[in-house]
């Protein structure tokens, strides 16, 4: 089955430098890959994802991309803020209709 | 945008007792639903698939008789802990696909639940 791996596990950075979290996936079916948000005792919010047919997706300051080749995509957060501090989860997909496979996640933390 | 929501929000039980978890789709019907447990600072694991009028597929290593999900209308699936020991306490959050031909999966709020 899918197997996700993410790095880092933690992060640290100061207010308004960048971030960046790294997955990679094992299987190259997998076509869906979003990002989720979470805040402590809090459901997942997703805040962007991409799909296989598309390289690069931006939505102001975070940006997501995808290297289908290497089997692996990244999260850019710029200009971070304290409120970006949260957990971080990347997850892979089949396709529409079939579960989610999470990595095991990254803890930001933006000091200011 | 689609809500999903879950119910109780959290719960207390003895060892030994069944806990029934319901989550719910309110402005859209889902045809399936998954399930996933977190345990505290890890990430969610996928538990099992529940599809509207069939049985629900668990993933390895998950006791689909510990575990019972039902799906009985294309709004509501439930997940009951059967026989609840203290090593099931965790937080479990459903989430429901979105209707057909979008890839983005809605989140239940989620359930404590604790085993005393």
């Amino acid at each position: 089955g899918e197997n996700v791996e993410q790095h880092p596990s933690t992060l640290s950075v100061q207010e308004g430098d960048s971030a960046v979290i790294k997955c990679t996936y094992s299987d190259s079916a997998s076509n869906y890959f979003p990002w989720y948000k979470q805040e402590l005792g809090k459901r997942p919010q997703l805040i962007i994802d991409i799909r296989s047919n598309v390289g690069e997706k931006k939505d102001q300051r975070i940006a997501v991309t995808l290297n289908k080749t290497a089997k692996h995509f990244s999260l850019h957060i710029t200009e971070t803020q304290p409120e970006d501090s949260a957990v971080y989860f990347c997850a892979a997909s089949k396709s529409a209709g079939t579960a989610l496979i999470f990595g095991k996640g990254t803890t930001l933390s933006v000091s200011s | 945008g689609a809500v999903v929501s879950q119910h109780p929000s959290r719960v207390i039980c003895k060892s030994g007792t069944s806990v029934k978890i319901e989550c719910r789709s309110l402005d859209f019907q889902a045809t399936t639903m998954f399930w996933y447990r977190q345990f505290p600072k890890k990430s969610l694991m996928l538990m099992a698939t529940s599809n509207e009028g069939s049985k629900a597929t668990y993933e390895q290593g998950v006791e689909k008789d510990k575990f019972l999900i039902n799906h009985a209308s294309l709004t509501l699936s439930t997940l009951t802990v059967t026989s609840a020991h203290p090593e099931d306490s965790s937080f479990y959050i459903c989430s429901a696909r979105a209707p057909s031909g979008s890839y983005e999966q809605y989140f239940g709020p989620g359930t404590r639940l604790t085993v005393t």
